[in-house]
């Protein structure tokens, strides 16, 4: 089994609103990622986790907070987001073995932000 | 830093016709390279990559790329495209950052396949 599952599939949310993305893969990677990626452009990272620690936030605003409760499952809560954070949000998981390591992507959320 | 280069953001094909996808590289390390393809409103799968050993790697759904250090290129091939090729394609190059890998992607290039 190589998929990685995200939820929801489509968010829509006003700037004052909590939420949260979900992502969940069964593979036994240790190591998993936070993307983000507008419209015509390439996935950008946003956070590593690994063996369930934050091991690269990438200058990511703190209005973008990342969960990761056990080696399966990780979040991100989302609080007073701007319109331009409008996006596909990608998550994706790897065995966390090195440079060599392939990363496996979940279909994404797409997020809308009115 | 590494990076890679995507040259042309839209290539058409007819339907049948050989499929070629540039992409370049510049990294002063031997890179670790890799194609993924993302389909109209989903994640990206990887299609191939190249770390060490045989410079001609073969992916999925019949793609192919060869590792040409004296070009520093990575470009993608299908001898003959079919519709369902149609999509957008990234290549990568794979660093470390502070011992967590990080892929770097180019620019992407859509593949439009024509009946």
């Amino acid at each position: 089994d190589t998929e990685v599952t995200q939820t929801p599939k489509h968010l829509v949310m006003g700037m004052t609103n909590k939420k949260s993305l979900k992502c969940e893969q069964h593979m036994g990677h240790r190591a998993m990622y936070w993307y983000k990626q507008k419209a015509k452009k390439p996935p950008e990272l946003m956070f590593v986790y690994s063996y369930e620690k934050l091991s690269i936030n990438e200058s990511v605003p703190s209005r973008f907070s990342p969960e990761c409760p056990n080696s399966s499952l990780l979040n991100l809560h989302l609080h007073a987001l701007q319109p331009e954070d409008s996006a596909l949000y990608l998550c994706a998981s790897s065995q966390d073995t090195g440079d060599t390591d392939t990363q496996y992507f979940g279909p994404g959320t797409r997020l809308t932000v009115l | 830093a590494q990076s890679v280069t995507q040259l042309g953001s839209h290539v058409s094909v007819s339907e049948g016709a050989l499929v070629l996808l540039r992409c370049n590289y510049s990294s002063s390390v031997p890179p670790y390279l890799f194609w993924y393809v993302q389909y109209p409103n989903q994640g990206l799968q990887l299609l191939l990559k190249y770390t060490t050993g045989a410079t001609l790697v073969k992916g999925i759904n019949g793609f192919e790329a060869e590792f040409k250090k004296s070009e520093t290129s990575f470009h993608l091939t299908k001898p003959s495209a079919h519709m369902s090729d149609a999509a957008e394609y990234f290549c990568a190059v794979s660093t470390m950052n502070t011992g967590f890998q990080k892929l770097v992607f180019g620019t992407g290039t859509r593949l439009l396949v024509s009946p």
